[in-house]
């Protein structure tokens, strides 16, 4: 039982390329979402999925898409990046929206020159 | 809007108790939860509170109080193995975290 997985783990770009983020869950829950997490400024949401087919944004969604391809995988995706979304990626997922228990996949640590 | 309050960072020695506070301002409150970050990590789930009071779970305990909006973690015989960040959220559609405390711990 893998959990939540995440991959890349480290990624380097340089400004202007683009990116796709994979995420893809085996606990059959129902929510996801996509954080970033920048020193001192916690974890903020980009984007969720409370469920297949469905996506809303989060705090901070300029400059980020996504996809929610199929109740286990969550995408996201930079068009074109920018040093201002160098930052550590985490996708999480929960039973339901408003579960008590988030799962973390294990992170991406992206950096854009 | 929605908010969480801690403080930035807490030093403890090892051996000893510590409180990492939590205060929220939101329009709906289902519960209060914890979780743990290593230093290169992920966070980790480590309690919720959905009523008042107390909720134990071996040397951590979590607390909440809905009429002051006010939680806390609670960390007993610290080891240094607890040297990591802590942050409360509130689950509603979605999750909203605090910005995460630094426990710092001294032998």
């Amino acid at each position: 039982n893998a959990g939540v997985t995440q991959t890349p783990k480290f990624q380097v770009l340089k400004t202007g390329q683009s990116m796709t983020l994979q995420c893809a869950q085996d606990m059959n829950h129902n929510s996801m979402y996509w954080y970033r997490q920048d020193p001192g400024m916690g974890l903020r949401l980009i984007y969720y999925s409370a469920s297949e087919g469905t996506t809303d944004k989060g705090e901070v969604p300029n400059g980020y898409n996504v996809s929610r391809l199929n109740k286990r995988e969550f995408s996201l995706r930079l068009e074109s990046a920018a040093p201002s979304q160098t930052s550590v990626y985490f996708c999480a997922s929960t039973l339901t929206g408003g579960a008590a228990e988030a799962f973390f996949g294990q992170g991406t640590r992206l950096t854009v020159v | 809007g929605q908010s969480l309050e801690q403080p930035s960072e807490v030093t403890a020695v090892e051996g000893a108790i510590v409180q990492i506070n939590c205060t929220y301002q939101t329009s709906g409150f289902y519960g209060l939860s914890w979780y743990q970050q290593h230093d290169g990590g992920a966070p980790t789930f480590l309690s919720y509170n959905g009523l008042d009071g107390l909720e134990e779970t071996g040397r951590f305990s979590s607390f909440l109080s809905r009429s002051d909006s006010y939680g806390y973690l609670l960390l007993q015989e610290l080891q240094m193995k607890d040297s990591a960040s802590y942050f409360c959220a509130y689950p509603l559609d979605k999750i909203i975290f605090g910005k995460g405390t630094r426990l710092h711990i001294l032998p």
